[in-house]
């Protein structure tokens, strides 16, 4: 089992929907959770952490943590074609220091 | 928005030479990484470091080597490359304290004939 898993997809999302990306982990000490964002040959972006229980908004973007089930999802509100690209979710492990990601998720927006 | 470089961006050369991919940061960040992507594939660490004169192995076996002799610079060598060090690699850095947010180079392209 991958310490990290999401579905790579593709999600395929109609412009102006919301695309809805989830992150299962298996580190129960894990501290901290990151989204990235990804465009086919570029690096990664950093879009938004979360640390504590519950929803953060983030303009269009909320993440959303549940550490008793060990899963953090992402909501992207309003689609749209810009989005398409892989999300990454990496998480901050209990030792600290580090992150692991997961393989990520290839969402398509089309217009 | 970070500051942190990669050179070169691409890079072809001929099986069995002596590369060296660099990696600076202008943030004063002691922490700093080396992964390694192929095309569509997961991101696999390589190499870390949480400050000057200290280098670990990542998750990944690699048979590139790392230095990290100041804090801004953390190159990474291959003494001879083969074609299965075709990948792309990112260099991050990250701040000191705090949450582990990681900041990304543009990264290297490397393509071994």
């Amino acid at each position: 089992q991958k310490e990290v898993e999401q579905n790579s997809g593709p999600l395929s999302v109609p412009e102006g929907a919301i695309a809805s990306l989830n992150c299962t982990y298996s580190d129960r000490g894990s501290q901290s959770f990151f989204w990235y964002r990804q465009y086919s040959g570029k690096s990664p972006e950093l879009i938004m952490f979360i640390y504590s229980n519950g929803d953060k908004e983030d303009g269009r973007f909320t993440a959303q943590l549940n550490k008793a089930s060990q899963y953090v999802s992402l909501l992207i509100r309003d689609s749209q074609p810009s989005d398409s690209a892989t999300y990454l979710c990496a998480t901050e492990g209990a030792a600290g220091n580090k992150l692991t990601f997961g393989g990520g998720t290839r969402v398509l927006v089309k217009p | 928005e970070a500051d942190i470089y990669q050179t070169p961006r691409y890079l072809v050369i001929g099986t069995g030479k002596k590369i060296t991919l660099e990696c600076s940061q202008t943030m004063g960040h002691d922490k700093m990484y080396w992964y390694q992507q192929d095309p569509g594939m997961e991101l696999h660490l390589i190499h870390y470091s949480y400050g000057v004169n200290s280098t670990e192995k990542g998750d990944l076996s690699s048979e590139s080597t790392v230095s990290r002799i100041r804090t801004e610079h953390f190159p990474l060598t291959l003494e001879s490359a083969r074609p299965s060090h075709t990948s792309q690699y990112l260099c991050a850095s990250s701040e000191p304290r705090g949450i582990e947010t990681q900041y990304f180079g543009p990264g290297t392209r490397l393509l071994v004939l």
